[in-house]
């Protein structure tokens, strides 16, 4: 079946730090890519997105790049906030094989310190 | 547009009761998705609903839960006899009737059974 693995962490940065968290997935077909992030106590907010392979997402300053040939979608950010302290979840979700569900990693804690 | 919304946020049980958490989709989402995430993991596909019927069950435990979506009214997930291991955060997803790969996530219910 479908797995998505991720760095484990948790990753404290100073503010300003480049930020890297590794994203590597298993699937059957050809599955849409998601990073969503949960900060403490919330739900989880998508951050960004990529549908095709050499897509790139992007929001707020993160990217993640699909790559197929590696079969990842690590996520980056230049420099990194306080406020970007949260928890990052890798996922991906095949409609065609798995009617919409998303499969998704087991999360990285980022703790930004200023 | 609101988004998903769920209920109660806050849900404590003690062994042996029943824990009903309710989630309304975002307005015109047909498709609803619950997940649920155990501590310091991510979150794990429980069960695939559109209106009035079960179109994906196999993350749900084979006993004492069970989920629905009613024509009328908000989807429930239902546990019966809590036990201690079903303390989680579930959360609920929709998504609209045309094929997407995008799912919106309410603010979770946070179980505790003592």
């Amino acid at each position: 079946g479908d797995s998505v693995t991720q760095m484990e962490g948790p990753v404290t940065l100073s503010e300003e730090a480049f930020l890297t968290i590794n994203c590597t997935y298993t699937a059957t077909g050809y599955p849409s890519l998601f990073w969503y992030v949960q900060y403490p106590g919330e739900g989880l907010q998508l951050l960004l997105k990529a549908t095709k392979a050499d897509d790139k997402g992007s929001n707020k300053g993160f990217e993640a790049t699909y790559r197929k040939e590696t079969t990842s979608f690590h996520l980056e950010k230049g420099s990194v906030q306080v406020s970007d302290s949260a928890v990052y979840f890798c996922a991906l979700s095949d409609f065609n094989t798995n009617a919409g569900k998303s499969t998704f990693g087991d999360g990285t804690t980022l703790t930004v310190k200023p | 547009n609101a988004g998903v919304m769920q209920n109660p946020r806050h849900l404590v049980r003690r062994r042996g009761q029943e824990a009903r958490l309710r989630c309304s989709p975002m307005k015109g989402h047909s498709h609803v998705y619950w997940y649920r995430q155990l501590p310091e993991e991510g979150l794990k596909f429980m069960v695939y609903l559109q209106k009035e019927n079960i179109i994906d069950e196999s993350g749900m435990p084979k006993e004492r839960f069970s989920a629905e979506f009613p024509k009328e009214g908000p989807s429930i997930l239902r546990i019966q006899q809590v036990v201690r291991g079903d303390s989680a955060a579930y959360f609920c997803a929709s998504s609209p009737p045309e094929i997407t790969d995008t799912q919106y996530f309410g603010p979770g219910t946070r179980l505790t059974v003592l």
